[in-house]
C-alpha cells in the first residue's frame, strides 16, 4: 500500500505571495490532517477534514485554508505569506476520526518563505 | 502556553541500555496519550499509545509509562538499539472520537551511541 504523499517536497517562495501544498492520503483513509511544525516546536495542529468536512481547526489566521476532494486528497493553501510561515508542512491520514486510529504522516513539504 | 512538555530536547543513551524519554502535562482533561517517532526527512510514525484508565502499556521493546497524578508519562526503549536514534514526540488529547485535537510536545532527540 502506498504511504501518504506530500507535493512538492520542497518550495521557496517570496513574501506576499501564496502557496499550495497537496497530499494524497493512504487508500481507504478518509481523514486528513494537516500540521506545521517549526523548529523547537511540537507540531501545531492547523485542520483536519473528514469526507470533504472541515472537523476540526487550529489556532491559526485565516490565510490558512485547506480542502479535501472526494477521493480524500487535500490541498493546503496559505495566502499572503510572512517569513514566519517558513516551517515543515505535515499532512497526515487516518482511517477514520477515532482517537485511537494512528496518524500515517506523510514526509512533508519543506516551504521556506524570503 | 505549552500544555504538553517534553524537557529534554536530547538525550544519548549507550547501545543496548534503556533509554527513558519523559513527558509532561498541565491539562489534567487529557486522556488519551501517543508516542511518535521521526526520522530526518520523513514524518513522524506511530510508536505506541495509552488511555488513562490504564498506567502501562507495552509493545515489544517499547513500553509507555503513565503518572495521572503527576501527569508525566515516559517512554521506555529497552533495549536500544542504533535504529533508534530519532526524534521523539509525545502528544495528548482530550474530547470524544468526534471532536477532539492532539496537542504534540517539541520532541526529544534520542542518540544511540555504539
Amino acid at each position: 500500500k502506498a504511504g501518504v504523499t506530500q507535493t512538492p517536497r520542497y518550495l521557496i517562495k517570496t513574501r506576499g505571495q501564496q502557496v499550495t501544498l497537496s497530499c494524497s492520503p493512504i487508500s481507504g483513509h478518509r481523514s486528513v490532517s494537516w500540521y506545521q511544525q517549526t523548529p523547537g516546536q511540537g507540531l501545531q495542529f492547523l485542520f483536519e477534514y473528514f469526507s470533504e468536512t472541515q472537523r476540526n481547526k487550529g489556532n491559526f489566521p485565516g490565510r490558512f485554508s485547506g480542502r479535501q476532494f472526494s477521493n480524500s486528497r487535500s490541498e493546503m493553501n496559505v495566502s499572503t505569506l510572512e517569513l514566519g510561515d517558513s516551517a515543515l508542512y505535515l499532512c497526515a491520514s487516518s482511517l477514520d476520526t477515532r482517537r485511537n486510529s494512528p496518524l500515517h504522516f506523510g514526509n512533508g513539504t519543506r516551504l521556506t518563505v524570503t | 502556553d505549552q500544555q504538553v512538555k517534553q524537557n529534554s530536547p536530547s538525550l544519548s543513551v549507550q547501545e543496548g541500555r534503556i533509554s527513558i524519554l519523559n513527558c509532561d502535562y498541565t491539562n489534567s482533561m487529557f486522556d488519551y496519550f501517543l508516542w511518535y517517532k521521526k526520522y530526518p526527512a520523513e514524518g513522524p510514525t506511530f510508536l505506541i499509545s495509552i488511555s488513562s484508565i490504564k498506567d502501562k502499556n507495552e509493545d515489544g521493546r517499547f513500553t509507555v509509562f503513565l503518572n495521572k497524578s503527576a501527569k508525566h508519562l515516559s517512554l521506555h526503549i529497552v533495549p536500544s538499539q542504533p535504529g533508534d536514534s530519532a526524534v521523539y514526540f509525545c502528544a495528548a488529547s482530550e474530547g470524544t472520537d468526534s471532536n477532539y485535537q492532539l496537542i504534540w510536545g517539541a520532541g526529544t532527540k534520542l542518540i544511540i551511541k555504539p
